[in-house]
């Protein structure tokens, strides 16, 4: 069965630094990837996908995300972290082109100022 | 706002009793998802329809879940003798074709005491 794991479930980081967060999906053909946020009491919104062509995917707000399809693994980065972007973060592949995504955990990220 | 909206916000209901939300697309998006999100998971996949049609159902949409969309418009989720364990976000997403953005809205909450 498709699986999407995010490795981490908690992160905690002070404004300024980066961030990685980490996801890799079980699936041995052709996915498309996305990341999408959850603000508190938000609903969620896309910060970026991946369909095709250059791995390296720029999305809102200043995240990025590299496809990796050798390690399966599409992990989020942002080079410095805002109080702003505290939020619920959530993985999600599509598994085959049929628009039932399968979804990660999610990884909490809190900012402190 | 993200354009897709869900009836009611909130609901709380005894067990046993028969719940229906309403779900509400960004106008001429043909595709339309259901999803259920629980404390600490990620979205599962429910049903998805595109225009009037109901595609695909998840093994998680017992009998007791029906969904429907009369008019390839909105739709509407209904749960039969509720159980505590549907408690649970529901979460209704549109698209307007294949690989484009799926827009989601602010889900509803249902509460089964």
């Amino acid at each position: 069965a498709q699986s999407v794991s995010q490795h981490n479930h908690h992160v905690i980081l002070s404004e300024a630094a980066s961030l990685e967060l980490g996801c890799n999906y079980s699936y041995g053909g052709t996915v498309n990837l996305f990341w999408y946020v959850q603000y508190p009491g938000q609903h969620l919104q896309l910060l970026l996908k991946y369909f095709s062509g250059d791995p390296l995917v720029k999305g809102i707000k200043g995240f990025e995300a590299e496809f990796i399809k050798s390690k399966f693994s599409f992990n989020l980065r942002k080079p410095s972290v805002q109080w702003s972007d505290t939020a619920e973060y959530f993985c999600a592949v599509d598994a085959g082109n049929n628009r039932k995504l399968i979804w990660g955990l999610g990884t909490s990220l809190a900012v402190n100022p | 706002d993200t354009g897709v909206s869900q009836d009611p916000r909130h609901k709380i209901t005894k067990r046993g009793q028969n719940v229906t939300f309403r779900c509400d697309p960004i106008s001429e998006h043909n595709r339309l998802y259901w999803y259920r999100q629980t404390l600490g998971q990620g979205p599962e996949f429910l049903t998805y329809f595109q225009n009037e049609a109901q595609l695909e159902k998840s093994r998680l949409l017992s009998d007791r879940f029906s969904a429907e969309r009369p008019k390839g418009s909105f739709s509407t989720l209904e749960i039969q003798r509720t159980e505590q364990g549907d408690s649970a976000m529901y979460l209704c997403a549109s698209e307007a074709a294949m690989n484009t953005e799926a827009f989601f809205g602010q889900g509803t909450r249902l509460t089964v005491v």
